[in-house]
């Protein structure tokens, strides 16, 4: 079964870290490009961050540029997005999402279930 | 960077043909994906490509590009297709990124 599993989630200070993980499971990983999507409490989709197969393309949203950083491990089937200085407004539930192909583009054909972030004092 | 707008809300009769517009620059160098979102459940992908469906989307869900509008079509709409409707493309201003709609929500009476 293909599946996408985040983790890492939780309650964390303004101006601190979090770090978040998806476990990838029952297709070929270092074959596809992998994105970052949140989805704040009531509100649409905005994509956050997104990675190439092997690395070596790597984009980000205006919103995050240079706070967060995503990253890959092949060899784990594993995808992650390290979170600094973090603000309220990056409260949301932030789901991993699988592109069709093996470069960033815009056809996300697997999704996770999301993990929730929370950022308050 | 780009971005992408959708009208809030459509509404469509049980039945009947609804299209779902997508408007932005960057529909002028890229298709639209489009993805349907039902309430607690994560985003699944309907069309992407020139219109393409993945396997067990319905045919019912058709999609088209003119200029910089993408579309969204639901030729039947049933009462399970309420849901919110996103568009997402690559972003014209390069650098490897993403951008979506604000999303359309969509009531079938």
């Amino acid at each position: 079964e293909v599946q996408l599993v985040e983790s890492g989630g939780g309650l964390v200070q303004p101006g601190r870290s979090l770090r978040l993980s998806c476990a990838a499971s029952g297709f070929t990983f270092d074959d596809y490009a992998m994105h970052w999507v949140r989805q704040a409490p009531g509100k649409g989709l905005e994509w956050v961050s997104g990675i190439s197969w092997n690395s070596g393309s790597i984009g980000y949203a205006d919103s995050v540029k240079g706070r967060f950083t995503i990253s890959r491990d092949n060899a784990k089937n594993s995808l992650y997005l390290q979170m600094n200085s973090l603000r309220a407004e990056d409260t949301a539930l932030y789901y991993c999402a699988k592109d069709k192909g093996s470069m960033v583009s815009d056809a996300f054909d697997i999704w996770g279930q999301g993990t929730m972030v929370t950022v308050s004092s | 960077s780009s971005e992408l707008t959708q009208d809030p809300a459509v509404s469509v009769a049980l039945g009947q043909t609804v299209r779902i517009t997508c408007q932005g620059d960057s529909l002028r160098s890229y298709y639209a994906s489009w993805y349907q979102q039902k309430p607690g459940q994560a985003p699944v992908l309907v069309i992407y490509g020139k219109n393409n469906r993945p396997s067990g989307i319905p045919d019912r869900f058709s999609g088209s590009s003119s200029g910089n509008t993408a579309s969204l079509t639901i030729t039947g709409a049933q009462a399970e297709d309420e849901a919110d409707y996103y568009c997402n493309s690559r972003d014209s201003s390069g650098n490897h990124r993403v951008v979506f709609g604000g999303g359309t929500k969509l009531t079938v009476l």
